[in-house]
């Protein structure tokens, strides 16, 4: 049973540029939430996507963007990259019904110089 | 809003010793309580999760939590801890809004 996978691994971008991260779910998850992890601090949620639709959303600009797409992965697109959003960013997965018992993949590391 | 706090930023423990992480949050109603665990460069792993009923819950690893409410607390305890339970500990809190709110972690660190 795939767990949660998320791609690139590693990322490193320069200030103003654009980034795409990309997040599979656990098989037979149909929700997918996106957190940020700044080093030494605890993951901060950024926003939910349910049925390819943004269900909730954290304390992030409109900078932060995602999408949904129908097999239920998603994307999570930072544009004008600040130095302050080098992170680990985490994608977790869970079922609608179920959605507090989130799986995590290993997340994305990325780095703005 | 409610808050979540790991008053302990780092613990230290000797392998064989029994462990335990203190989690404080602040909810008016009965919350949802996690416990994740994250290795160095990966992801959050689920330790035990709380949602209602017995207030002692178990989890992997040998891990369990109890949940008191008049303490306001879902503290992490674990009998002997083995040298590979060094990593950083995470006490959650699932909110109305479908999100996870996280505490700022405990580092765990084990002697031999």
């Amino acid at each position: 049973d795939a767990g949660v996978t998320q791609s690139p691994t590693h990322l490193i971008k320069t200030r103003g540029q654009q980034v795409t991260l990309r997040c599979s779910p656990k098989s037979g998850h149909d929700t997918v939430s996106w957190y940020q992890q700044a080093l030494g601090q605890g993951p901060q949620f950024i926003f939910q996507y349910y049925e390819e639709e943004e269900r909730q959303r954290g304390n992030f600009p409109d900078r932060f963007s995602g999408h949904q797409f129908p097999n239920y992965s998603s994307e999570l697109n930072v544009n004008a990259l600040l130095l302050g959003d080098s992170a680990l960013y985490l994608c977790a997965s869970s079922l609608a019904g179920l959605v507090y018992e989130q799986y995590f993949g290993p997340g994305t590391r990325l780095t703005v110089t | 809003a409610q808050s979540v706090t790991q008053p302990d930023i780092h613990i230290t423990v000797s392998e064989g010793a029994s462990l335990e992480l203190r989690c404080n949050y602040s909810y008016g109603a009965t919350p949802y309580l996690f416990w994740y665990v994250q290795s160095p460069g990966q992801g959050l792993q689920l330790l035990l999760k709380y949602f209602s009923g017995d207030t002692l819950v178990q989890g992997i690893k040998g891990f369990e939590a109890e949940f008191k409410r008049s303490q306001s607390s879902f503290n992490l305890r674990k009998p002997s801890v083995h040298w590979s339970d060094a990593a950083e500990y995470f006490c959650a809190v699932g909110e109305d809004d479908y999100k996870l709110s996280f505490g700022a972690g405990t580092t765990v660190t084990v002697r031999a």
